[in-house]
């Protein structure tokens, strides 16, 4: 099966610029997962969807961060401003359902200059 | 807040030898998962756990979940130098996933 698909891979913005990373989640997975793995730490969880309604979004900084998965399918994450430590891999995962394995895309590496 | 401690940070081991690493918590959890995540990529599933005192292998690793439900381990036997990276424990309680701070192992061949 195909597994997770994130892009882009790498993006380069200056602080107070938009970004906009997408995911595709393996076909017929329930739950999507997005999480901010900064260099050196583990992945931090930003957001959980079930289908298409948010379970978990208590670490997303929602004044900057925000999140959708229209259709319960692929989702996309923005930032808007971004900030010098937003620098970071963002990791996408997806599982049949709340409780089972995640697979995760190979993220997209960002950086804020 | 849930804590969850992984052991040790780090490890620079000869190529053949053995390595444990552990991860526990004050918490009970209902499934234990361990990923390997390499440079640039993703973390990679290589063990499931889902019953307390569970011992499962995947060829040369071996992990169990722990009689108390708070702790699991995770054994390599015979490493080799495609075993570097960093290795994390992933538990999961209600629906809720939890990423360990992830042991970080070097091979010298």
């Amino acid at each position: 099966e195909a597994g997770v698909a994130q892009s882009p891979r790498y993006k380069i913005i200056e602080k107070r610029q938009s970004v906009a990373f997408w995911c595709n989640p393996i076909s017929g997975h329930a739950t999507l997962y997005w999480y901010q793995q900064i260099l050196g730490q583990g992945p931090k969880l930003l957001i959980q969807f079930q289908n298409n309604g948010v379970v978990d979004d208590s670490q997303l900084p929602k004044d900057r961060f925000s999140a959708e998965r229209l259709k319960g399918v692929d989702s996309t994450l923005k930032i808007q401003p971004a900030k010098l430590e937003d620098s970071a891999v963002y990791l996408c995962a997806s599982s049949k359902k709340g409780d089972s394995p995640l697979h995760f895309g190979n993220g997209t590496r960002l950086t804020v200059t | 807040g849930q804590q969850l401690n992984q052991s040790p940070q780090s490890m620079f081991i000869q190529e053949g030898e053995d390595v444990s690493m552990n991860c526990t918590s004050s918490s009970i959890f209902n499934t234990w998962l361990w990923y390997k995540q390499e440079p640039g990529e993703g973390p990679v599933l290589l063990i499931a756990l889902y019953k307390a005192g569970e011992l499962t292998s995947n060829g040369r690793l071996t992990a169990q979940f722990g009689i108390t439900r708070k702790d699991s381990f995770l054994n390599i036997s015979a490493s080799i130098p495609s075993d570097v990276g960093i290795y994390f424990c992933l538990p999961s309680g209600t629906y809720k996933y939890i990423f360990g701070t992830g042991t970080r192992l070097k091979v010298l061949a």
